[in-house]
């Protein structure tokens, strides 16, 4: 299972630091997601995590403010999100991915974390 | 990116009757290595989303088998054999042949007459 807290609340022009942490499998052995999903709204899919390796992938319109990390000895990962405004305001999910280097679909999902922002 | 159309956006259905959705890609989803990527989701109310499909028409364990995936290249479909009260929810499609970004269509709202 995925575990992240329930809320965060920050203001504009803050930072958010959303932790993920994974149990019952093997961390560094599948992709780690960030999905986000703004109230009312689908599903946005913002970047992912190699596990193993450290190495990322983001959604071209974050690439700027975002930052994903990972904690191996702990088994989380953590999405860095900065410079935030009232449309970041949303449910950030983190899901795990395929294996590494493969294609995978997200089989299994945080309950996720809902960041509000707000002045 | 590609582009993922998801029809109908709302559908509502008897309990015991059939359902079909559709999910259409701007770009085929037939990778190079023969594997074609795309994924079917249901968010429930309140729920964090949860995978049913993966490559088109595999099942994930557990997912009940009222439920199949059919398409290729461009054009897919979700069928539910016969819809019960707790399928209802947001059904996403996603593609993940060209990555990144994964993306994901608007959603189809299911919900029971």
């Amino acid at each position: 299972q995925l575990v992240q807290p329930a809320t965060e609340v920050r203001k504009p022009g803050a930072s958010v630091k959303v932790s993920c942490t994974a149990s019952g499998y093997n961390f560094n052995d599948y992709y780690l997601h960030w999905v986000r999903q703004a109230p009312g709204q689908g599903l946005e899919w913002m970047g992912r995590i190699n596990t193993a390796t450290g190495g990322t992938e983001y959604e071209e319109k974050f690439q700027a403010r975002i930052a994903m990390t990972r904690d191996t000895s702990v088994s989380a990962a953590y999405l860095d999100l900065s410079a935030l405004t009232s449309a970041d305001t949303a449910i950030y999910y983190c899901a795990r991915g395929g294996r590494l280097y493969t294609r995978g679909g997200f089989d299994v999902w945080g309950q996720g974390t809902m960041v509000s922002v707000s002045s | 990116d590609i582009v993922l159309t998801q029809t109908p956006l709302s559908l509502s259905v008897t309990p015991g009757q059939p359902a079909s959705m559709s999910c259409k890609s701007s770009q085929s989803l037939l990778h190079s290595d023969g594997r074609t990527y795309l994924f079917w989701y249901l968010q429930k109310t309140g729920q964090s989303p949860q995978l049913l499909i993966y490559e088109v028409s595999n099942r994930l364990s557990g997912v009940p088998d009222r439920f199949s995936g059919s398409g290729s290249g461009t054009d897919f479909t979700l069928e539910i054999s016969r819809v019960e009260a707790e399928d209802v929810g947001i059904y996403y499609c996603m593609q993940g042949k060209q990555i990144p970004p994964f993306t994901f269509g608007p959603g189809t709202k299911v919900n029971i007459k």
